[in-house]
């Protein structure tokens, strides 16, 4: 099946500094990238779709400055965390569509969690 | 009333029962449902999509009521392995975006 990947894993960062995720796609070019967030025990929150080639379409209450999105290839979109708080600690998640006629709606990654100190 | 509920559990039930958890969606023009599972500090996987007719895989019986707005997931002798967060996925239009439930915790106990 396709594999999405992403990278890092884990990382812990100071209050203040921006966090880079990256998230491939490795065996399809995925047009769209969604990136999710979860809080522990909540549902994942869609915080942007991101599509390659043109500006991520953000969904209500998501700082677009804060996080920012790229997706400048078929197989990768990198999500930065910029000027991290506590309060940004959580699971980012991200999913690639894979192209039409697969029975999968989207294909995600392991996520990255995220722990600001 | 959030677009997707669930009742969160925890469901603790013994090895080999049967057990069933519902949830429910608000909006009506919803197109396409699904069960995801995720396991603990993981992502979530595709456990199978929900059709108007109902649908079995395996130990795993999955049906959708339109006229109530719900679909519901039913799992047969249950293994410890089940044990995991069960959650409910609607896609509503055709932008591709799902809106998910916030998940059932499910635990068997041996």
């Amino acid at each position: 099946g396709a594999v999405v990947s992403q990278h890092p894993s884990r990382v812990i960062c100071k209050s203040g500094t921006s966090v880079k995720i990256e998230c491939r796609s490795l065996d399809f070019q995925a047009t769209t990238m969604f990136w999710y967030r979860q809080f522990p025990k909540q549902s994942l929150m869609l915080m942007a779709t991101s599509n390659e080639g043109s500006k991520a379409t953000y969904e209500q209450g998501v700082e677009k400055d804060k996080f920012l999105i790229n997706h400048a290839s078929l197989t990768l979109s990198t999500l930065t965390v910029t000027s991290a708080h506590p309060e940004d600690s959580s699971f980012y998640i991200c999913s690639a569509r894979p192209p039409t006629g697969g029975k999968y709606e989207q294909y995600f990654g392991p996520g990255t969690r995220l722990t600001v100190t | 009333r959030k677009e997707v509920e669930q009742d969160p559990g925890p469901f603790n039930v013994p090895e080999g029962a049967t057990v069933a958890f519902n949830c429910t969606y608000s909006n009506s023009a919803s197109q396409s449902f699904f069960w995801y599972r995720q396991d603990c500090r993981k992502e979530p996987k595709l456990l199978m999509s929900v059709y108007s007719s109902g649908n079995e895989d395996g130990r795993f019986t999955a049906q959708l009521n339109r006229a109530s707005q719900y679909i519901s997931l039913l799992i047969r002798d249950s293994k410890l392995s089940d044990s995991a967060t069960y959650l409910c996925v609607v896609k509503v239009g055709s932008n591709y975006q799902l809106i998910w439930g916030a998940g059932t915790k499910l635990i068997i106990k041996p």
